[in-house]
This record gives structure tokens, C-alpha cells and sequence, in this order.
């Protein structure tokens, strides 16, 4: 199966700085990525869709200001938590789906944010 | 109402048992259903895709959709431990639309 990666797996932060998490589709293109947030024992919450060569959409109420979402090539988007809080840390998992629309959607491993 | 609906478990049954995960949907316009497996701590991993009514075996493993009742399956056979894990169903209309994904279903095999 096609296969995503995601970079950092883990990482611990500061209160206040800026982590960037980058999702790469290693074996396929990819048109549209998403970026998924998941607390402990709790679903995939969708956070955006980013399309390369465009701006992202937002879900409701997730700040755009505060996630920065980058999709600058086919095969790589970034995700950016600025000036992160305790709050923000969570489980970031990217998605990405072939071009041109393909039917599935394949996983990265997730990243595991701790903001001290 | 949800447009995936999926019964967040836990699930326990003994090794070797058959496993019937369900999930059902509201959209009309699902064409694609999907089997995502879900270890702790780690991203999900596509298990089954199927398209529109019918049945899809890989292994043990066994994904049934009708769209009829809007009623999506997956089945394991001897189930093992190593299953243990958290189910997600997922559906989608295609083209640029977003895949819809259920709650997930916790599952644990006991030894």
C-alpha cells in the first residue's frame, strides 16, 4: 500500500514556541493532504484540507492563524503550531490521497506534540 | 446524527472468536466505505476498501457493505491478540468530497 511519513514523531516544546510537522506521500502524489488532531481515547477531529498549490480550509473553529498549513508540492505539506500552549498538545495525524482523486486515503504515523 | 454511526465498544472476545464490527451510515451519496485499524499511539492503517454494495475478503479479514440499509461490516475470522485494537470505518462520495469517519471501535482479543 502507499506509504506516508510523517517528521517529527515526537516532539516536546516550550510554551510559546513554533513546531512545524511535515507529512510527506512517499511512493504516490498527492492533490489533497489532511491534517487530523486526536486526544487520548477520542476520534480523528479533522482539522483542515490542503490542497497543493492552494490555501488550506479550515474546519469550524480551528484557527488558522494558530495551525499553519503549507502544501507546496505534491508529496509534501507541513503543518505549524504556532507559539504553542499546553493545550495544543495532542496526537497530529496526516492524510493523503492519490492524484488524480483517488477512492482511499492513507495515514502517516502521527505525531505526539507535548507543549510544557 | 452523525453521518457514520459506529458503536465505540469495548469490544472483548476470546482468541480464535469471529468479529463482527458494524457501522451504519446516512449519506446517500457514500459510494466508498473503508476499514481503518488503529493501534495505540500510531496512525490508522487502511485495512479494507470496498466500493458500493458487495463483499471484499484480504485474509481473514472481511468487509461487507449494503447500501440498501446503509449498513457497512467488517468481519475477522480467528481472531488473534494482535488484533486488539481500535476499528475505524469510513465513507466518502468521491472526487475532492471529505472521507466521513466513525468513532471507531476499541477490540480486544483476550489470550
Amino acid at each position: 500500500g502507499a506509504v506516508v511519513s510523517q517528521h517529527p514523531s515526537r516532539v516536546i516544546c516550550k510554551s510559546g514556541t513554533s513546531v512545524k510537522i511535515e507529512c510527506r506521500s512517499l511512493d504516490f502524489q498527492a492533490t489533497t493532504m489532511f491534517w487530523y488532531r486526536q486526544f487520548p481515547k477520542q476520534s480523528l477531529m479533522l482539522m483542515a484540507t490542503s490542497n497543493e498549490g492552494s490555501k488550506a480550509t479550515y474546519e469550524q473553529g480551528v484557527e488558522k492563524d494558530k495551525f499553519l498549513i503549507n502544501h507546496a508540492s505534491l508529496t509534501l505539506s507541513t503543518l505549524t503550531v504556532t507559539s504553542a500552549h499546553p493545550e495544543d498538545s495532542s496526537f497530529y495525524i496526516c492524510s493523503a490521497r492519490e492524484t488524480p482523486p483517488g477512492e482511499t486515503q492513507y495515514f502517516g504515523p502521527g505525531t505526539r506534540l507535548l507543549v510544557l | 446524527q452523525k453521518e457514520v454511526e459506529q458503536d465505540p465498544g469495548p469490544l472483548s472476545v476470546p482468541e480464535g472468536a469471529i468479529v463482527s464490527l458494524n457501522c451504519t451510515y446516512s449519506n446517500s451519496a457514500f459510494q466508498y466505505f473503508m476499514w481503518y485499524r488503529q493501534y495505540s499511539r500510531k496512525g490508522p492503517e487502511l485495512l479494507m476498501y470496498t466500493y458500493s454494495s458487495g463483499n471484499k475478503e484480504d485474509g481473514r479479514f472481511t468487509a461487507q457493505v449494503d447500501k440498501s440499509s446503509k449498513y457497512i461490516s467488517l468481519f475477522i475470522r480467528d481472531s488473534q491478540p494482535s488484533d486488539s485494537a481500535t476499528y475505524l470505518c469510513a465513507a466518502y462520495s468521491g472526487g475532492y468530497q471529505k472521507v466521513t469517519f466513525g468513532t471507531g471501535t476499541k477490540l480486544q482479543v483476550i489470550p
